[in-house]
């Protein structure tokens, strides 16, 4: 079985300033992708960035960074220079490329992020 | 390019009654997930769809729930009866056939069950 840990329930940050999300994941599966979302008060889940189990390189999209430790199993969401508008719920996610599990994602608990002006 | 479309955005029932949330995935998707997700919790798969077959409705509550996928586009998710521990918001999501296929989730619904 596939398991995501966010340990943060809330997270304070000043504008113009970068934070980290914390993730670790759990899976015997070689072949997984790692996936964070953003969940604003209106609702909708929007896919931010995606790291794969078997790419060298970090991902990186725009202001979002994933720090990507394989051997610790964490996949770290960084957001350089936040703005008002980043402030949400923040959902790591995984899936599996194998076996029955094949499709569904497996969620953390989210991370509220609140910045500061 | 348009997303994934879901209606209503919001219902209200008492419980007992049946309930149906619709869903339109992205043009060209042809995997299509329901989600549910409670207060302060991540989604949680309910059933997938390859084109119009269920490939995975294991976490489905199959003596309230129901859902289908007519044609391969459009789909429906049914409650009959609703119970109150169903209030929840209902995600679907779609995703192209690819490897690594990101899934895009529409609005969702949020049920209120009395």
């Amino acid at each position: 079985a596939q398991k995501i840990t966010q340990t943060q329930p809330g997270m304070f940050v000043q504008e113009k300033e970068a934070v980290t999300l914390d993730c670790t994941y759990d899976t015997s599966d070689p072949s997984y992708g790692l996936f964070w979302y953003k969940q604003p008060s209106s609702g909708e889940m929007i896919f931010l960035i995606y790291q794969g189990s078997y790419d060298q390189q970090n991902a990186t999209e725009g202001r979002y960074s994933l720090n990507f430790q394989k051997a610790r199993k964490s996949a770290n969401l960084v957001i350089s220079a936040s703005q008002l508008g980043d402030s949400a719920m923040y959902f790591c996610a995984m899936r599996v490329f194998g076996g029955t599990s094949y499709g569904k994602l497996t969620f953390g608990q989210g991370t509220i992020l609140t910045v500061h002006p | 390019e348009a997303g994934v479309v879901q209606s209503p955005r919001y219902k209200i029932i008492e419980k007992k009654q049946p309930v149906a949330f619709w869903c339109n995935p992205i043009s060209g998707h042809n995997t299509l997930y329901w989600y549910r997700q409670n207060l302060g919790q991540g989604p949680e798969l309910l059933i997938r769809y390859e084109n119009e077959e269920a490939v995975d409705d294991s976490q489905l509550p199959k003596d309230r729930f129901s859902a289908e996928r007519l044609k391969g586009v459009d789909s429906t998710l049914k409650i009959q009866p609703a119970e109150l521990g169903d209030s929840a918001v209902y995600l679907c999501a779609s995703s192209p056939p690819a490897p690594g296929d990101i899934q895009y989730f529409g609005a969702g619904t949020r049920l209120s069950v009395l």
